[in-house]
């Protein structure tokens, strides 16, 4: 089973700040995703990458496959990023496995 | 843009009743799922279907059965709860196999 871990676990923020989550796996994967959850809300594919960078708009993703480590950055954090993120490996197979996820607020 | 839709946002049942999930895509996916998400623990597959009538248990199907009868929904069944099925539950649903999930927006189960 592929352990996924992510940190920080919880991450409090001034607006216009660079954040960085973290996340590793244990196990070679196919695709590594990052999700957004909001408050009482559905949850959101933002990447889903399998080798280097992917950005959209203030995000950037990016995966270093030979050391199991993937990177979420949000630049010039705004009030509406607060969140929770959540990493999510897929390989061979249907079934994705996920990290609990990082809380993050962004504070005005 | 993908619609998962699930029957219910908030349901209070007592320990014995029987609970009936519901989610419908709109998309033609052959791929849908069932989660639950519990803090600190994340999110965990129950069940999966890769075709209609087709179904995989996942990490936790104990207490739990599913239905896919048309392409389009995905019933979770819970035929006796209990407490610790307490939880925010979520369907999902993909086109390809490993590729991007779309989530409902949840139930939220309390077991009294």
């Amino acid at each position: 089973k592929n352990e996924v871990e992510q940190s920080p676990q919880n991450l409090t923020a001034q607006e216009g700040e660079f954040i960085t989550i973290n996340c590793s796996y244990s196990v070679g994967i196919s695709a590594l995703h990052w999700l957004q959850q909001h408050p009482g809300g559905g949850i959101v594919s933002l990447f889903m990458l399998s080798s280097g960078k992917k950005k959209h708009g203030r995000l950037i993703a990016t995966i270093n496959i030979q050391e199991k480590h993937s990177s979420l950055h949000i630049t010039a954090s705004h009030p509406r990023d607060s969140a929770v993120y959540i990493c999510a490996v897929s390989y061979t197979g249907n079934q994705f496995y996920f990290g609990t996820g990082t809380s993050l607020t962004v504070i005005p | 843009d993908v619609k998962v839709t699930q029957s219910s946002r908030y349901l209070v049942k007592r320990t014995g009743e029987k609970v009936f999930l519901e989610c419908v895509q709109d998309m033609d996916h052959e791929n849908m799922f069932w989660y639950r998400q519990d803090p600190g623990l994340g999110l965990r597959l129950i069940y999966f279907s890769y075709d209609v009538k087709m179904k995989e248990k996942g990490d936790i199907p104990e207490g739990y059965s599913v239905s896919r009868e048309k392409k389009e929904r995905f019933s979770l069944i819970l035929e006796s709860v209990s407490t610790n099925q307490t939880s925010m539950y979520l369907c999902a649903s993909s086109l390809f196999t490993g590729y991007e999930q779309y989530f409902g927006p949840g139930t939220r189960l309390t077991v009294t």
